[in-house]
């Protein structure tokens, strides 16, 4: 019942951008996008969120849709320690208040 | 120091068991949240709680029960274990729930049933 839908996989060169694509085309105007990844053996870390606008911080960008239906992760130069699951979820401000995950991207990084 | 923790990191135990995992963090915050990932990789949401008080209770067994004596402590006790309930647990934490920013997932707790 997830409600995001990612690519299963996807490889990058190291020092290279990675994009990597969400599609949310149910997404309700209280949802907010959110990011985050899982290293093998660890638990989800945060990457990003944001609702409308685009978002940039220290690990990543966020580039929003403008119908807000799609989304695109932005690693700007992709080490190896990027290497992870990356999770597109959508949390819901109104109503149940949780974060639902989908399948995720398995990302791999070529030295 | 560690933000989230969990103890124990692994759980091996017989069907019909009972056991308990217990989570910790040192954030500050005021919600904490049980998460379970089966073999498959997905990762679902089962408790959440803000200030002691249940906010999130997903359909999962009564077999399973949260506890949380203090804003800083979420625990999971699993009763009667069965083969199903082999899975990773995750623990986080968020500053509110209304507005979610960043969650910190703990290392996770890794059981089998045999």
């Amino acid at each position: 019942d997830a409600k995001t839908t990612q690519p299963n996989s996807m490889e990058s060169n190291e020092e290279e951008p990675v994009h990597l694509p969400c599609n949310h085309s149910t997404i309700s105007g209280t949802d907010y996008i959110h990011w985050y990844r899982q290293l093998p053996s660890q638990g989800p870390e945060y990457v990003i969120h944001g609702l409308t606008s685009n978002v940039n911080n220290r690990m990543a960008s966020l580039a929003i849709a403008e119908d807000r239906k799609s989304s695109t992760l932005i690693l700007h130069r992709a080490t190896l320690r990027d290497a992870a699951v990356y999770y597109c979820t959508l949390y819901s401000g109104a109503g149940s208040y949780q974060l639902t995950f989908g399948k995720g991207t398995k990302l791999s990084v070529i030295p | 120091d560690t933000a989230v923790s969990q103890t124990p990191k692994y759980l091996v135990t017989q069907m019909g068991n009972d056991k308990s995992i217990k989570c910790e963090q040192n954030l500050g915050h005021d919600t904490m949240y049980w998460y379970k990932q089966d073999s498959k990789k997905f990762l679902k949401i089962m408790f959440s709680y803000n200030n002691k008080e249940l906010i999130i209770n997903e359909t999962v067994p009564n077999r399973f029960s949260p506890k949380s004596p203090d804003k800083a402590h979420l625990n999971l006790h699993i009763n009667s274990l069965e083969l199903g309930d082999s899975a990773v647990y995750f623990c986080a934490s968020s500053q509110g729930w209304r507005t979610l920013g960043e969650q910190y997932f703990g290392p996770g707790t890794r059981l089998t049933v045999t």
